[in-house]
């Protein structure tokens, strides 16, 4: 198997400001993805991060609300910029095992006061 | 577009078998995967189907008869440690895997 490794594994910040979330994988994998998770909520794609390109974004997360970088092929991070409590969200990175299974990091929950 | 849906919450006995259904109509199919999340922890793998068929793993088995677009997830002798939200999702995407989760199904077991 393999570990992502999360972090922060929770934050509260104020509104305005930006959080950038880090994940780092004990493998190197092609691709990594960024979800949310909203309270009660299932998981949404944020976006695909693929080594040396841009992300990919779904449709209604742009690049400049979550810029993402993905420098080499074990490390991402995802920033949350110019939060609003609307924000407030658990946020997780995922990358897969074998092409098939998805394994995920610990997850962030954020918390915009 | 995607859509998967799933029963919002399901309650069992200790020892029984429950079975938690998914439909789905989505653009693209890489295969249907259930995962498991206990409360305030990410997501854990617990099945992969791509063919039509039931792929067994000890006291769980997952379904998939993609011409209906549904899938089942059956937990037998249930244990309390099973009580958790059980996700169904469907992978897409030009081999990417992408997944499109549903909203989950809660699942209590009461002794």
């Amino acid at each position: 198997s393999a570990v992502i490794s999360q972090k922060p594994s929770r934050d509260i910040c104020q509104r305005g400001t930006s959080l950038t979330i880090q994940c780092q994988v004990d493998s190197q994998v092609t691709m990594m993805f960024w979800y949310r998770q909203q309270p009660g909520q299932s998981l949404t794609l944020i976006a695909t991060a693929n080594q040396g390109s841009e992300a990919t974004y779904e449709s209604g997360f742009v690049i400049d609300k979550f810029p993402i970088s993905r420098p080499n092929l074990t490390f991402s991070t995802l920033t949350v910029s110019n939060m609003s409590p609307e924000d407030s969200s658990i946020y997780l990175c995922s990358s897969l095992l074998g092409g098939t299974e998805a394994f995920f990091g610990q997850g962030t929950r954020l918390t915009v006061v | 577009g995607q859509n998967i849906d799933q029963p919002t919450e399901m309650t069992a006995t200790e020892g029984a078998i429950v079975q938690i259904n998914c439909t789905y109509q989505t653009s693209g199919f890489n295969g249907l995967f259930w995962y498991q999340q206990h409360a305030g922890e990410a997501p854990t793998f617990l099945s992969y189907n791509v063919l039509d068929g039931l792929e067994e793993k000890g006291r769980f088995s997952s379904f998939l008869s993609r011409s209906k677009g549904y899938s089942y997830l059956l937990l037998k002798e249930l244990q309390m440690k099973d009580s958790a939200s059980y996700l169904c999702a469907v992978g897409s995407g030009a081999g990417s895997y992408q997944l499109t989760f549903g909203k989950g199904t809660k699942l209590s077991v009461i002794p």
